[in-house]
């Protein structure tokens, strides 16, 4: 969806290294949300954050910090990045406003950790 | 807590043939419920969603779902498959606290 957007798209970085993965949104939704996605694992949720001043950990956030810099832009951080932080990474929003409140993914950044 | 259990991690089937992907959940309450698609190096796009109006739920690219709550199913069909059918699909679920919960996914592979 391209009122999503994810920077980089592609990332190699090495085992130590602090990295920020970027996500910004022109739907004007209030919530944003990041996941990682392994190989059978579907999509797990590391952070979200209901508006600008809310922040909360997902069910792995352990390893990662994120910045709610406005309410267009989303990012995650990797304070030290590790081998098993190599994945597929998603930036959603949503509106709570609309039925069922559905959620809007970006095009994901892959991350590999060496 | 919610959750949803997807019964095949591979469906393989020939072009023009029906396409059954199999979702079971498990929640405390009336679940909202979804199907998105995955297709190779794409973000996740919604296929259609339950929100206990019709059991019967129409999506887009001819794809639907049926809500049994007798058998806590959200299984998801399409009469002929395409070959741009191909990807991976997920079952996911919203809890009470608005939080997604995602299935393993199922690879959907389409012969000629």
């Amino acid at each position: 969806d391209a009122d999503v957007t994810q920077t980089p798209r592609n990332r190699i970085t090495k085992t130590g290294k602090r990295i920020m993965l970027e996500c910004s949104q022109t739907k004007g939704h209030d919530r944003m949300y990041w996941y990682r996605q392994d190989p059978g694992l579907g999509l797990r949720l590391i952070y979200y954050s209901f508006d600008v001043k809310d922040i909360n950990k997902g069910e792995i956030s352990d390893g990662y910090s994120v910045s709610r810099q406005a309410q267009a832009k989303f990012s995650l951080s990797l304070e030290s990045a590790i081998p098993n932080q190599t994945a597929l990474y998603f930036c959603a929003t949503s509106d709570p406003r609309q039925g069922a409140e559905t959620q809007y993914f970006g095009p994901g950044t892959r991350l590999l950790v060496l | 807590a919610q959750s949803v259990t997807q019964l095949d991690s591979h469906v393989s089937v020939s072009e023009g043939t029906p396409v059954l992907l199999r979702c079971n959940y498990s929640s405390s309450y009336s679940p909202s419920l979804f199907w998105y698609v995955q297709h190779p190096n794409k973000g996740l796009q919604l296929l259609l969603k339950y929100t206990s109006a019709a059991t019967l739920v129409k999506g887009i690219n001819g794809f639907e779902a049926e809500f049994k709550k007798s058998e806590t199913s959200f299984h998801l069909t399409k009469p002929s498959a395409h070959m741009s059918d191909a990807a991976e699909y997920f079952c996911v679920v919203r809890g009470n606290d608005y939080k997604l919960s995602f299935g393993a996914g199922t690879t959907v592979t389409v012969r000629a």
